[in-house]
């Protein structure tokens, strides 16, 4: 079935560094995504979206990127701080429809 | 309120215990979603409400769960003889449109759910 995954479990990066967390979606008709990032304890948060008739989107020291030919979307955050520190999710809706379908998650961590 | 309010935080029932979990979305959101979110994962989706009607409860893992909007503001989310499969985190959201136009969905901080 359809499904969001991500490239990489966890994510180890030096305070003030640039990150950045991966996505691989597979439904072709997905036209939302969206980064939520989830502190211990807490419910997801919500970062930033995109929608399918974007390639990218900025935000306060976050940019998202989309590549809808290979099915790919990118969260970079820039000047990494330790209040960062957190779980990722990408979700997309599978083309409209009234459900998200989330990734399992990246584990953000922040070396001192 | 300022954003969305579920109680209890924290739930401990003993297996075959029947649980009601509350969420009070954000005042004036059409859309309403519950989802589960077990250890270690993303959340999953498990129904939808536009308004008091309840379009989507294809997520519901069984008939032991049952949710309801019955006024179009807050909703329960009822289990019924809990087993130990059921611990996890219930995550409620909500939104000012109705889905499919790509708006903002907000969590609230969950119900932690452990059947012992």
């Amino acid at each position: 079935g359809e499904s969001v995954g991500l490239h990489l479990p966890t994510l180890s990066v030096q305070e003030g560094d640039n990150s950045i967390i991966n996505c691989a979606y597979s439904n072709s008709a997905s036209d939302y995504f969206i980064w939520y990032k989830q502190e211990s304890g807490k419910g997801p948060q919500f970062i930033i979206d995109i929608r399918s008739n974007m390639d990218k989107r900025q935000g306060q020291r976050v940019t998202v990127l989309l590549n809808k030919t290979v099915k790919h979307l990118s969260l970079q955050i820039a000047a990494t701080q330790p209040g960062d520190s957190a779980v990722y999710f990408c979700a997309e809706n599978g083309g409209g429809a009234q459900k998200l379908v989330f990734g399992q998650g990246t584990r953000l961590t922040i070396n001192p | 309120g300022a954003g969305v309010s579920q109680s209890p935080r924290y739930k401990v029932a003993k297996r075959g215990q029947d649980v009601a979990l509350r969420c009070d979305p954000i005042s004036g959101h059409v859309s309403l979603f519950w989802y589960q979110q077990a250890l270690g994962q993303g959340p999953e989706f498990l129904t939808y409400f536009q308004n008091e009607a309840q379009l989507d409860k294809s997520g519901l893992p069984s008939d032991r769960f049952f949710a309801e909007r019955p006024e179009g503001s807050v909703s329960t989310l009822k289990i019924q003889r809990t087993q130990q499969e059921d611990s996890a985190v219930y995550l409620c959201a909500s939104s000012f449109f109705p889905q499919g136009a790509g708006n903002t969905i907000y969590f609230g901080e969950g119900s932690w759910l452990t059947v012992v």
